[in-house]
């Protein structure tokens, strides 16, 4: 089935640093969506991307929709403890009332104090 | 209610019995997912419901896997003959129609034995 594929797997970094990640597909997509999953619970939304290269902030969090619509950006800025946890890209094609959601493969974020 | 909930939170079944899994969406949102993720894994797409549509059975993985959704309102999963394997989180989410974000549940965490 589709895919889409993120990357890094996974990441250490220290806390004050700054974080990227990304999502790519190999098919165009509607809608992008930032997802954050805390161990032991669900994904919760963190932004939603609409229109291709749009930019967009949300604290310390900012994402952009790719121009080509096959991809996504994520970046968190001055990382916290708090932002440990597993992030979800996922995208949606479809229209009138079909419209399903495809999950990204998750980046794990490990942040050290 | 407020959020989707799922029930029960945790199952622990024996190898080979039939579990039922329950998800109570948001009251209004038409569509339905489940998806199941192993420990320190990725979302893997099981089923979709949208509204009166048929259901896009695409993602389970057997036929001891189903599925069913009453109108816009509670849906359950049925596992038959439980294996191993089948140990995972099994999460639900739901979205509006006209809203394209999906709000997940906490999940219900299987463990055959």
């Amino acid at each position: 089935g589709q895919q889409l594929n993120q990357s890094p797997q996974s990441m250490f970094i220290q806390e004050g640093e700054d974080v990227s990640m990304n999502c790519t597909s190999s098919s165009i997509f509607n809608t992008w969506l930032w997802y954050k999953q805390d161990p032991g619970e669900g994904p919760v939304l963190l932004i939603a991307l609409y229109k291709a290269g749009e930019l967009t902030s949300n604290g310390r969090l900012t994402a952009q929709f790719g121009i080509t619509r096959k991809d996504s950006f994520l970046n968190i800025s001055a990382s916290i403890p708090s932002d440990v946890g597993i992030y979800f890209c996922a995208g949606l094609k479809g229209s009138g009332g079909y419209q399903k959601v495809t999950f990204g493969t998750g980046t794990k974020l490990q942040v050290i104090p | 209610g407020a959020g989707v909930s799922q029930s029960p939170s945790n199952k622990v079944t024996e190898k080979g019995k039939d579990v039922e899994l329950r998800c109570d969406p948001i009251s209004g949102h038409t569509a339905l997912y489940w998806y199941r993720q192993r420990l320190g894994q990725g979302l893997e797409f099981l089923i979709y419901f949208q509204g009166n549509s048929a259901p896009d059975k695409s993602g389970l993985p057997s036929d001891r896997f189903s599925a069913e959704r009453t109108g816009e309102s509670v849906s359950t999963l049925t596992i038959q003959r439980t294996q191993q394997e089948d140990s995972a989180v099994y999460l639900c989410a739901s979205t509006l129609e006209g809203r394209l974000e999906a709000f997940f549940g906490q999940g219900t965490r299987l463990t055959v034995v």
